[in-house]
């Protein structure tokens, strides 16, 4: 069955740097465009950045623009996620989920992220 | 940008009576390949947000019949017929017609009377 599994969340410090991996599993991972979407504790849900099957297209939110970085590794059937600049309000737990159809098929348990001094 | 528009943002239901939630988009979510790319998730507390809807009306696989969408160019609904106690979660739509942006709704938070 389809697993998406992220790690790498952490609490770090504002200005400071992250990165998250997603694991894939059960599905033909280079098909599918992917995408990394977050959730402050106790609101809702915004994406932030998706990257196409083969990588070459990728866009970010506004938000997240010049600070964040989507890649992904086809051989090793991996997201990533590098974060710098955070910022407090960069606190949430980052979930990556793949797209099929304009729509998102399946979501991982998440990471969370925690920027504080 | 597109904004999404739930209502209401809190729905206190009994059991075994309908719910309906309302998603309107601030554009056309008809797309010029014909289709219209709004999709509706289901959160309940402490998971992962998991996809009830595509496509407006279309359901997933091992979702309960209970569960339907409808809707056209920037007006939606998800309808619950019978509230079961499993279905309190946060709910949510979203817009994938207008890449390069997948805009949420602000969620719709459906409890037991």
């Amino acid at each position: 069955q389809v697993q998406l599994v992220e790690s790498g969340g952490d609490l770090v410090k504002p200005g400071g740097s992250l990165r998250l991996s997603c694991a894939a599993s059960g599905f033909r991972f280079s098909d599918h465009f992917m995408t990394w979407i977050r959730q402050p504790p106790g609101k809702g849900l915004e994406w932030i950045s998706y990257i196409s099957s083969s990588g070459d297209i990728i866009y970010h939110a506004d938000s997240v623009k010049d600070r964040f970085t989507i890649s992904r590794d086809n051989d090793k059937k991996s997201l990533y996620l590098q974060m710098n600049s955070l910022r407090v309000e960069d606190t949430a737990v980052y979930y990556c989920a793949n797209v099929a159809g304009s729509s998102i098929d399946y979501w991982g348990q998440g990471t969370l992220v925690t920027v504080s001094s | 940008d597109v904004v999404m528009t739930q209502s209401p943002l809190s729905l206190p239901v009994t059991l075994g009576q309908p719910a309906s939630i309302s998603c309107r988009s601030s554009q056309s979510l008809l797309h010029s390949d014909g289709n219209t790319y709004l999709s509706w998730f289901q959160q309940r507390p402490g998971q992962s947000p998991r996809r009830l809807i595509y496509k407006v009306s279309n359901r997933d696989s091992r979702v309960p019949d209970r569960f339907s969408g409808s809707g056209s160019g920037s007006d939606f609904t998800l309808k619950i017929s019978r509230v079961e106690a499993e279905d309190v979660a946060v709910y949510y739509c979203m817009q994938g017609t207008h890449w390069p942006s997948l805009t949420f709704g602000g969620g719709t938070k459906v409890e037991i009377k």
